[in-house]
């Protein structure tokens, strides 16, 4: 069973352009959350989701940022019009439909780098 | 809004017991959580606890909760230079909707 996989690794862009952020959660996973780790800084929590549906964007910024989780493919976190306050580790985590307070399974992280 | 505190650095010597210290303010957390992070990649799961649990033990991993004080400990026996990284505690209340992470405590193994 794959871990939760994230896509790219690493993402290099100019202020201005857009930045997708994508994440596969394990297999039979239906829950997928979004936190932000700013250099040398915990995880902030950004975003819950279940299948086509937003459950928690409190940790969301007001603008520019988006995430979806379609009924199928990954789930996609999306910077418009980056800033180089947007440069920071993303990661995404997943956790089952059932037994959901036990954990969450974390990816390795996409590190955006905002030129 | 909830908040989860950690010292920031802990170096000890290969061989002796590390504790990671952890104070949170949420009264109605239901599950804490440590993590590790290596450099430049993800957290890893280490242990969770449940918060009517007072003490957990996975081999050399000891986590002990005081409710009362809203304290988290992790104690990690025969510390080894693999053990250098950050530390992280979380919580959450919302049964697993929304954690909460500490700042992250960077363990140092000195040979």
């Amino acid at each position: 069973n794959a871990g939760v996989m994230q896509n790219p690794r690493h993402l290099v862009r100019r202020r201005g352009q857009e930045a997708r952020l994508r994440c596969s959660p394990m297999k039979g996973h239906s829950h997928v959350y979004w936190y932000r780790q700013l250099p040398e800084e915990g995880l902030k929590f950004m975003v819950y989701l279940q299948k086509e549906n937003i459950i928690d964007e409190s940790g969301m910024p007001k603008e520019r940022f988006s995430a979806e989780f379609p009924k199928e493919g990954p789930s996609i976190l999306r910077i418009q019009q980056v800033v180089r306050g947007d440069s920071a580790a993303y990661f995404c985590a997943s956790s089952p439909p059932d037994r959901v307070e036990e954990t969450q399974y974390f990816g390795p992280g996409t590190r955006l780098l905002v030129l | 809004g909830e908040d989860v505190e950690q010292s920031l650095f802990l170096s000890v010597r290969e061989g002796d017991s590390s504790v990671i210290n952890c104070t949170y303010t949420d009264s109605s957390s239901t599950y804490l959580y440590w993590y590790k992070q290596e450099p430049g990649a993800g957290l890893q799961l280490l242990t969770y606890i449940f918060s009517n649990m007072d003490m957990k033990q996975d081999q050399r991993l000891t986590v002990l909760l005081n409710k009362k004080d809203k304290h988290l400990s992790l104690r990690i026996a025969d510390t080894q230079t693999g053990d250098s990284a950050i530390y992280f505690c979380a919580e959450t209340a919302n049964y697993g909707q929304n954690f909460v992470f500490g700042p992250g405590t960077r363990l140092s193994v000195l040979p």
